[in-house]
């Protein structure tokens, strides 16, 4: 199976502020790599795929990079609904494996 | 616009044997694969397992032994049988559609409690 490593696993952070969380697989992935957002009681929803595409609908803020075993979410300027928790996600291989999440709080 | 509803029993005993249901509104199966994933309390994602619209599987060799998914294409329903169900299998079981290798959308999430 790919591990796939997410950091940090929380992070406090103000609006406003630039956050960036990263996630390592442990094998190449190409760019097979998707950012889910989830917030409490509710199911995941995708923000990012192929490691950088922007899934419809979701706010430019959000962007995604990297390929290969290091990417990268960013959220340019962090708004008060975006507190929630981020999982990455690998779709070169089954089975399909999520990062442990990174939990992001209201400093 | 494809939704995902699902339904099934809460509250199991250990042995017993996890059932849930996913109905597609919206699409159909010929929308690439089908997947259950679960989240224990407090915890991150685990990919079940998936089927296509012919009815080819694949499953997580951590719970293949356990697993079954199958579909009925009349009704537009996919299903998750888990037997021999212990607390370690509490957890909200969610039902997906993987679509471009992603996984959108999902169902609103089902808890199943296993407990004696």
């Amino acid at each position: 199976d790919i591990q796939m490593t997410q950091s940090p696993s929380s992070l406090s952070a103000s609006v406003g502020d630039r956050v960036t969380i990263t996630c390592r697989a442990s094998q190449s992935i190409s760019t097979y790599l998707n950012w889910y957002q989830q917030k409490p009681g509710k199911a995941p929803e995708v923000l990012i795929y192929e490691a950088s595409s922007l899934q419809s609908g979701v706010p430019s803020r959000f962007s995604g990079s990297g390929s290969g075993t290091d990417f990268t979410l960013t959220i340019s300027s962090l708004q008060l609904e975006d507190f929630a928790t981020y999982y990455c996600q690998q779709a070169y291989s089954a089975p399909r494996t999520f990062g442990r999440g990174t939990k992001l709080e209201i400093k | 616009q494809v939704q995902l509803q699902q339904w099934g029993a809460g509250l199991l005993k250990p042995s017993e044997t996890l059932s849930l249901t996913c109905a597609v509104y919206g699409g159909s199966f010929s929308d690439l694969y089908w997947s259950w994933i679960r989240q224990p309390p407090g915890k991150g994602l685990e990919w079940i397992g998936e089927i296509n619209h012919s009815g080819s599987t694949n499953y997580n060799p951590s719970l293949k032994s356990r697993v079954t998914i199958s579909l009925d294409t009349s009704k537009n329903h996919f299903s998750l049988k888990l037997n021999s169900v212990t607390a370690a299998d509490t957890a909200v079981y969610f039902c997906a559609r993987e679509h471009y290798d992603r996984f959108d959308p999902w169902g609103q999430g089902t808890l199943v409690t296993v407990s004696s």
